[in-house]
């Protein structure tokens, strides 16, 4: 079975510091993945997503994130991070090909310092 | 409309209770998802539906859960005889249909069973 894991449950970073928040998934089949954030008492916000092609994607808010299959991960990183920034983070992986259910990670919850 | 929208956004339910959770997609979406969020959690899948066919169902917890898009537009996610586990946050997505296309949350129902 596909599973995902975050292994950071939190993460504090200083505001204009740089961030990576880290991926690993296990999946049979080639996956799609994806990188979710949720603010407090907000729904999911897509901020990127890897179908195939180019393993370094560009998201919304400044966000990317780079496909290494050789270590099965999906890391997500921004060179300077906001205040605004502060929220939870979910990474996702789903089946390419037919619809696709997304299996989440237990989520990194990403605070800001002044 | 422009997102997905659930109602109601926030239930107290008292065990033994039977409660009904709404969603209304993006208009045209195909697909629709069901998700259920304990806290501190991810989020995770509870049932699919293609237009208004329930195509796999397999992440309902016990008999007690159900849902319908009997006209494959607005769902209803219903749970029968409230338990205390049951107290989660119920997520409502949807996409155009293909797994390729972006899956969208809505903000979500807060389900708390006392």
């Amino acid at each position: 079975a596909q599973s995902v894991t975050q292994p950071d449950i939190h993460i504090t970073v200083s505001e204009g510091a740089s961030l990576e928040l880290r991926c690993n998934y296990s999946y049979g089949a080639t996956p799609y993945l994806f990188w979710y954030v949720q603010s407090p008492g907000q729904g999911l916000q897509l901020l990127l997503k890897y179908f195939s092609g180019d393993t370094l994607v560009q998201g919304i808010k400044g966000f990317e994130a780079e496909f290494k299959r050789s270590q099965s991960s999906f890391n997500l990183r921004k060179p300077s991070v906001h205040w605004s920034d502060a929220a939870e983070y979910f990474c996702a992986v789903g089946l390419a090909g037919g619809y696709s259910t997304l299996t989440f990670g237990k989520g990194t919850m990403l605070l800001v310092s002044p | 409309g422009a997102g997905v929208s659930q109602s109601p956004r926030y239930k107290v339910a008292k065990r033994g209770q039977d409660v009904a959770l709404r969603c209304d997609p993006i208009s045209g979406h195909v697909s629709l998802f069901w998700y259920q969020q304990a806290l501190g959690q991810g989020p995770e899948f509870l049932t699919y539906f293609q237009n208004e066919a329930q195509l796999d169902k397999s992440g309902l917890p016990s008999d007690r859960f159900f849902a319908e898009r009997p006209e494959g537009s607005v769902s209803t996610l219903k749970i029968q005889r409230t338990q205390q586990e049951d107290s989660a946050v119920y997520l409502c997505a949807s996409s155009q249909g293909n797994s390729g296309n972006t899956i969208y949350f809505g903000e979500g129902s807060w389900l708390t069973v006392v």
